[in-house]
């Protein structure tokens, strides 16, 4: 069975400051998939990154980046110099996808606040 | 171009009674999703459909629960007898589908909050 961790509830930073949201996963596959998403006040769910469990290379986009590491089963999530408009939960999720069922297997989230 | 569409956006029932709650995906997705997000939980898994088929249900809680497709486009989530325990915002996510890698992200409507009395 999938599971998903995500044990920072709640995180609050001052704005400028860098915050990092950690994400533990298992799974029995080789091959999955791996997600952020972002839920502001409004309600909607907002796609931020698919990584595959074979590419470890970390990635950033702008001042987002993530931190892919198998060893520990970890997929952290990294914003620097946050702005109050990042303000929102976060949700990591893991999908096995097999023969295209791509459904998501999601953390409890973390809600950051980010404080002016 | 236009996103994920849910009808209602919010919808208030009585304890005993029926429920549907619709979801538009986007057009040409064959890929659709339902979950359910109760407060301050992340969106559990309902059920998936490819086309007009469901391929996966395993995410239903119970018999009460159903859902149809039956053009492979719009969606339809039936809850029979509600309880106050389905009280819970309901998503919809649609995706291009097609079944090989690299596999398309799930584009999330902007859910339906129902509220059992």
């Amino acid at each position: 069975a999938q599971k998903v961790t995500q044990a920072q509830t709640e995180i609050s930073v001052v704005e400028k400051e860098d915050v990092t949201l950690d994400c533990v996963y298992e799974t029995r596959d080789t091959t999955y998939y791996l997600f952020w998403y972002k839920q502001p006040p409004s309600g909607e769910l907002v796609f931020l990154i698919r990584r595959n469990s074979f590419d470890e290379q970390n990635e950033i986009s702008g001042r987002y980046s993530w931190n892919f590491q198998k060893s520990t089963s970890s997929f952290n999530f990294t914003i620097t110099a946050s702005q109050v408009v990042d303000s929102a939960v976060y949700f990591c999720a893991l999908s096995e996808a097999n023969f295209g069922n791509e459904k998501l297997t999601f953390g409890t989230g973390t809600r950051l606040t980010i404080i002016p | 171009g236009a996103g994920v569409s849910q009808t209602p956006s919010n919808k208030v029932t009585e304890k005993g009674k029926y429920v549907e709650l619709r979801c538009d995906p986007i057009s040409g997705h064959t890929a659709l999703y339902w979950y359910r997000q109760s407060l301050g939980q992340g969106p559990e898994f309902l059920i998936y459909f490819q086309g007009t088929g469901a391929a996966d249900d395993s995410g239903l809680p119970n018999d009460r629960f159903f859902a149809v497709r039956p053009e492979g486009s719009v969606s339809t989530l039936k809850i029979q007898r509600t309880e106050r325990g389905d009280s819970a915002v309901y998503l919809c996510a649609s995706s291009p589908g097609g079944g090989r890698p690299p596999y398309n992200e799930q584009f999330f409507g902007p859910g339906t909050r129902l509220t059992v009395l």
